[in-house]
């Protein structure tokens, strides 16, 4: 149980354009996901917080406008990279918070590989 | 900030042997939890404990956490070539989890 999938697993983009990723938790709800951004052999680090249904809470330095957050559903949440450029190319990685709590055990997705060329 | 510190940062070892990594944070914890994950891919949860708790089982799989210290240990006991991949700690207190920078390990066949 408690799966979350990510879509797509890996994406090429030009500079410019906007891409969609796609979170699902798949056996359970999630009023919460969070979303993180990897680079090559760093940690995770969070980006914003995920609340179906409201706004999201964005991490200090990270651009609300162009990290664009919707959490549609109890199982869906989207991050839309707008005007993406090389330095947006990065690992993001989504999870899913179980028991409600941002304090309580979360589920990873896959991942998804962002290069922007 | 929160944020869990690993040591060591790379860990090398022989298959069969034990792996042992520590996490350190600076503040107070609801839980603090570990995490595997293999190059390029997403993590995966191996065991949460609580500020209450002291040790905790799963598996092969054995956790500390030391309030007073502000310190936890995850030890990997008969180590596989499939263990190999980086290991985080997360640590939790009222905001969500933040991460340190991982250990890697790496299991010699």
């Amino acid at each position: 149980g408690a799966v979350v999938s990510q879509h797509p697993s890996w994406v090429i983009c030009k500079s410019g354009t906007s891409v969609k990723i796609e979170c699902r938790s798949l056996d359970f709800q999630a009023t919460t996901m969070f979303w993180y951004r990897q680079f090559p052999k760093q940690s995770l680090m969070l980006m914003a917080t995920s609340n179906e249904g409201s706004k999201a809470t964005y991490e200090q330095g990270v651009e609300k406008d162009k990290f664009l957050i919707n959490h549609a559903s109890l199982t869906l949440s989207t991050l839309t990279v707008t005007s993406a450029h090389p330095e947006d190319s990065s690992f993001y990685i989504c999870s899913a918070g179980v028991g409600g709590g941002a304090g309580n055990e979360q589920y990873f997705g896959p991942g998804t590989r962002l290069t922007v060329t | 900030s929160q944020q869990g510190e690993e040591d060591p940062q790379a860990l090398s070892i022989q298959e069969g042997e034990n792996a042992t990594m520590n996490c350190s944070y600076k503040t107070s914890i609801n839980n603090l939890q570990w995490y595997r994950q293999n190059s390029g891919r997403g993590l995966v949860h191996l065991i949460l404990i609580r500020s209450n708790e002291r040790e905790k089982h799963s598996g092969r799989l054995r956790v500390t956490l030391d309030t007073s210290k502000k310190s936890s240990s995850l030890l990997i006991t008969a180590s596989r070539a499939a263990d190999t991949a980086s290991y985080f700690c997360a640590v939790s207190g009222n905001t969500p989890l933040v991460f340190g920078k991982g250990t890697r390990l790496s299991v010699i066949a």
